[in-house]
């Protein structure tokens, strides 16, 4: 079975540009999860999408946003890029319905914003 | 809010020992689940252990177990016959209860864990 896929890998990107971070869930989960993973501020929950919407948002301003498509993949957009926006971002999947409702995560898109 | 805190940013342990990262959190909420993922060099993070709150009996998953003390509010990770794979950055997380829009992870700063040959 397939796990969490996340892609690219990297991401290069310069102030006030945009960029897209795409997702793809374990087979059969219907949640995604996003998190950034910035240098000292550990881990952060930024958006939560099931079923193709948005149920749960981080303390992130707007510029962070997202999507969610019929097939379960989703998509991290990031607007108007600033220097501290260079961090991790995680992508984790689950299946509401299971009992602990774990969450699995992919390897992760390195953003750098120069 | 939830807090997570891990007290130890680092720890080391010879191979073939035993060690114990600690973690402690706050909530008001008496129904939660916990977990431990580990995140080596290679970034993706893993689930190691979890632990339901109304579950007084302490999971293990093979070397790894927990020291679950709810009324202290506190999720210790054990970890035996540690071996050189185990060296990782290991995160303590918290959930709150299923239902309505809390599914999110609450994640402490981490513990960098070595194991030494």
């Amino acid at each position: 079975e397939a796990g969490v896929t996340q892609s690219p890998t990297h991401l290069i990107k310069t102030r006030g540009q945009q960029a897209t971070l795409r997702c793809s869930p374990i087979s059969g989960h219907t949640s995604v999860y996003w998190y950034q993973q910035a240098l000292g501020l550990g881990l952060q929950f930024l958006l939560w999408y099931d079923e193709g919407e948005e149920r749960n948002r981080g303390n992130f301003p707007p510029r962070f946003s997202g999507r969610q498509f019929p097939n379960y993949s989703s998509e991290l957009n990031v607007n108007a890029l600033e220097l501290e926006d260079s961090a991790l971002y995680l992508c984790a999947s689950s299946l509401l319905q299971s009992s602990y409702n774990e969450q699995f995560f992919g390897p992760g898109t390195r953003l750098t914003v120069l | 809010a939830q807090t997570v805190t891990q007290s130890q940013p680092e720890m080391s342990v010879q191979e073939a020992e035993t060690v114990t990262l600690s973690c402690t959190y706050d909530t008001s909420e008496s129904d939660y689940y916990l977990f431990w993922y580990k995140q080596p060099p290679s970034r993706q993070m893993i689930l190691v252990i979890r632990q339901e709150a109304y579950k007084q009996q302490n999971a293990t998953e093979n070397r790894f177990s927990v020291n679950f003390q709810k009324a202290a509010k506190s999720f210790s990770l054990k970890i035996s016959d540690s071996q050189l794979g185990d060296a990782a950055m290991y995160f303590c997380a918290y959930r709150s209860p299923s239902g309505g829009s809390n599914y999110k992870l609450t994640f402490g700063k981490g513990t960098l864990l070595t194991v030494n040959p």
